[in-house]
């Protein structure tokens, strides 16, 4: 029973350029969630997602950012012209979607992000 | 103001000692839920435990319990028989059954002295 998966586990890129991070959320989960670490830092929401849906984008940075969770395959956070401010760890989480219910999220092993 | 505060940056602990880790949390919504999660130097996020608001009684999941007082808004992590593979960053995090994401403290560094 495989559980969330992100890939790559570890992406440097230079300034300027784009990063793609890939989410699988765990199998039978349609709800996919992604949150930044920053160095030091705890997590902190960005946005929200199921499928083919923008649920909750309210802690996304208004430019360069965006996420995507097509019909088939997996979630996707870009993040285009990456500047050094952008390194840190990206987690993904997924969840069912049980009314009523304070779902858990499970979260992937994380994508850790370093801008040259 | 922040829904969830840790105020512990760091903790020591002896090996088989207990230790509790301290979190606070702020919530107008009746219904949420406070979870834990240890992160090692490896990165990733590992679920401890989980507390739902109208639980009667406090969550406990082998070598660790939450000591949870609602009246305070208090969610302390208790490890007991503190091992070396113990030593990790520990966050608190809480869901309001409102909302769509979860709140994380800055969390706690705990290490275990042999």
């Amino acid at each position: 029973n495989a559980g969330v998966m992100q890939n790559p586990r570890h992406l440097v890129r230079r300034r300027g350029q784009e990063a793609r991070l890939r989410c699988s959320p765990m199998k039978g989960h349609s709800h996919v969630y992604w949150y930044r670490q920053l160095p030091e830092e705890g997590l902190k929401f960005m946005v929200y997602l199921q499928k083919e849906n923008i649920i909750d984008e309210s802690g996304m940075p208004k430019e360069r950012f965006s996420a995507e969770f097509p019909k088939e395959g997996p979630s996707i956070l870009r993040i285009q012209q990456v500047v050094r401010g952008d390194s840190a760890a990206y987690f993904c989480a997924s969840s069912l979607n049980r009314l009523g219910i304070i779902n858990e999220q499970f979260f992937g092993p994380g994508t850790r992000l370093t801008v040259l | 103001a922040q829904k969830i505060t840790q105020t512990q940056p760091g903790m020591f602990v002896q090996e088989k000692e207990a230790v509790t880790l301290d979190c606070t949390y702020d919530t107008s919504d009746p219904s949420y839920g406070l979870f834990w999660y240890k992160q090692p130097s490896s990165g990733e996020m590992i679920f401890l435990i989980y507390q739902g608001s109208y639980d009667q009684q406090n969550a406990t999941e082998g070598r660790y319990s939450l000591n949870f007082q609602k009246a305070r808004k208090s969610a302390n992590l208790v490890i007991s028989a503190s091992q070396l593979g113990d030593s990790a960053m520990y966050f608190c995090a809480m869901r309001e059954i409102t909302g769509n994401q979860f709140y994380f403290g800055t969390g706690t560094s705990l290490t275990v002295i042999p």
